[in-house]
């Protein structure tokens, strides 16, 4: 079945570092998801992207989805303590209502 | 404006026993899907829910059921439980089934079973 790997599955940075987590899909991906999940708590939704090749920035963080649709990557510059927890993509696939989240890539910053 | 909201927040259970958990959609959320998370894991889909039927399903046993009621809440149903269902179960709503919509998830439930 299809599968959703991300690396590293923990990074610990000292506060004002960058940090970027990979997402890797076995299949094509229709669109792509990104969430956050605090420790103790839900996932929240960050962001989507569909387009290949597409780039999307918020704030400290830039999101991009792969030109084959099939790996994305997230990079936060300056990493801030607030930023701790995980972060999850979610490959979504046409024809079908699921999500299938990745491994997750859980962040400590260190102050 | 209620997000999503899911009840019990913590369940204790014994192997062989079954549970219910319930979960209301976010206002004007008409679709809902349970996932399961382990431990240090990703959440796993185990069926989405849509207009009252099971619009998809996880690769997860018949153990797990689910109903959605005419107010968009849902339910699940998990028989005969195993000490591997031990888990976060997440309830998240969307405003449709297209899948560019966005998942609001709830709280949780954490389930120990014994």
């Amino acid at each position: 079945g299809q599968q959703v790997m991300q690396i590293p599955q923990y990074q610990h940075v000292q506060e004002g570092e960058d940090f970027t987590t990979y997402c890797n899909s076995s299949t094509t991906l229709s669109n792509i998801q990104w969430y956050k999940q605090r420790p103790g708590g839900h996932p929240v939704f960050l962001i989507q992207l569909v387009k290949s090749g597409e780039v999307k920035k918020q704030k400290r963080l830039t999101f991009q989805f792969g030109e084959a649709k099939k790996n994305s990557s997230l990079h936060i510059t300056a990493t801030q303590t607030t930023d701790v927890g995980t972060y999850f993509c979610a490959g979504g696939n046409s024809g079908t209502y699921k999500y299938i989240f990745g491994t997750g890539t859980r962040l400590k910053v260190l102050a | 404006d209620a997000g999503v909201t899911q009840s019990p927040t913590h369940l204790i259970k014994t192997r062989g026993q079954q549970v219910t958990l319930r979960c209301s959609p976010k206002s004007g959320h008409d679709t809902v899907s349970w996932y399961q998370q382990a431990l240090g894991q990703g959440p796993q889909f185990i069926f989405q829910y849509y207009e009252e039927e099971e619009r998809q399903r996880g690769n997860f046993p018949d153990r797990f059921s689910g109903h959605q009621y005419p107010n968009y809440s849902s339910e699940l149903n998990v028989n005969a439980l195993l000490l591997g269902d031990s888990a976060l179960y997440l309830c998240a709503s969307s405003g449709g089934t297209a899948l560019n919509e966005k998942l609001f998830f709830g709280s949780g439930t954490q389930l120990s079973v014994l």
